[in-house]
C-alpha cells in the first residue's frame, strides 16, 4: 500500500524559508521509475508543480520558481524534502506531494499525499 | 513554456455524458493524463496516457487525445462525479517540467 504523508510549519512569517517533509511508504526511490514531486494549490485556485526528484536523484523544478526551491531525498529514510525561500503571502495553499511515475518518457501523479496548509503571513 | 487550456466550467445532467477537454499544441504528440479533485481532498488520477484508467476508476470514464485537444469523457454522470479536473502533461520541448491545466469545474445539474 502506497501513502504519502506532508508535514512542516502551518505557518510562516514573509520572507522565511519554508521546509516540507514528504514521508512515504509502499515503494522506494532506489526502484527505476520512482519519484517524488510536490504540487501546490493557494485557495480556491489550480494546481501548480514545484519540483520533481527522481530515482537517480535529478532534480526538476518549475521555471518560474527554481531560484527559490530546493528539493532532495533521503532513501533510507523514505523522505523527500523541499525547501522554498523567501516565503510570500502569495505563497499561501495547501503544499502536497505525489508519487510520480516515470516510464518510457510518460510521467504521472499516481498517489498523493493529503496536503499541507500553509499560510503565510505576518 | 507550454499551456494547457481548460474551460472553467462545465455543466451536464445525471445520467448524460461530460466532455471534458484540454488544448495544447500539439497535445496529440504527448501523453496527457487526468486527475480528479472533490471538494476538500488531495487529487486522484483518473486517466493515463490518454485512456488507461488506474485500477477502481469506472468505465465510465474514457479518454482521447489528437491534434490539439485532449478529452475526457464521463458517460451516465453520476452526482457524486462533481469535482475540479485536470490535464496534465510533461514538456520536454524546451525546459523539462511539468504542465497542468487550470482546471475544470463539472457541475452536475
Amino acid at each position: 500500500q502506497v501513502t504519502l504523508r506532508e508535514s512542516g510549519p502551518a505557518l510562516v512569517t514573509p520572507t522565511q524559508t519554508l521546509t516540507l517533509t514528504c514521508t512515504f511508504s509502499g515503494f522506494s526511490l532506489r526502484t527505476s521509475g520512482m519519484c517524488v514531486s510536490w504540487v501546490r494549490q493557494p485557495p480556491g485556485k489550480a494546481l501548480e508543480w514545484l519540483a520533481l526528484i527522481d530515482w537517480t536523484d535529478d532534480k526538476y523544478y518549475s521555471t518560474s520558481l527554481r531560484t527559490r526551491l530546493t528539493i532532495s531525498k533521503d532513501t533510507s529514510k523514505n523522505q523527500v524534502v523541499l525547501t522554498m525561500t523567501n516565503m510570500d503571502p502569495v505563497d499561501t495553499g495547501t503544499y502536497y506531494c505525489a508519487r510520480t511515475t516515470w516510464v518510457r518518457g510518460v510521467i504521472a501523479f499516481d498517489y498523493w499525499g493529503q496536503g499541507a496548509l500553509v499560510t503565510v503571513s505576518s | 513554456s507550454y499551456v494547457l487550456t481548460q474551460p472553467p466550467s462545465v455543466s451536464v445532467a445525471p445520467g448524460k455524458t461530460a466532455r471534458l477537454t484540454c488544448g495544447g499544441n500539439n497535445i496529440g504528440s504527448k501523453s496527457v493524463h487526468w486527475y480528479q479533485q472533490k471538494a476538500g481532498q488531495a487529487p486522484v488520477l483518473v486517466m493515463y496516457s490518454e485512456s488507461e484508467r488506474p485500477s477502481g476508476i469506472p468505465e465510465r470514464f474514457s479518454g482521447s487525445n489528437s491534434g490539439s485537444t485532449a478529452t475526457l469523457t464521463i458517460s451516465r454522470v453520476e452526482a457524486g462525479d462533481e469535482a475540479d479536473f485536470y490535464c496534465q502533461v510533461w514538456d520536454s520541448s524546451s525546459d523539462h517540467h511539468v504542465v497542468f491545466g487550470g482546471g475544470t469545474k463539472l457541475t452536475v445539474l
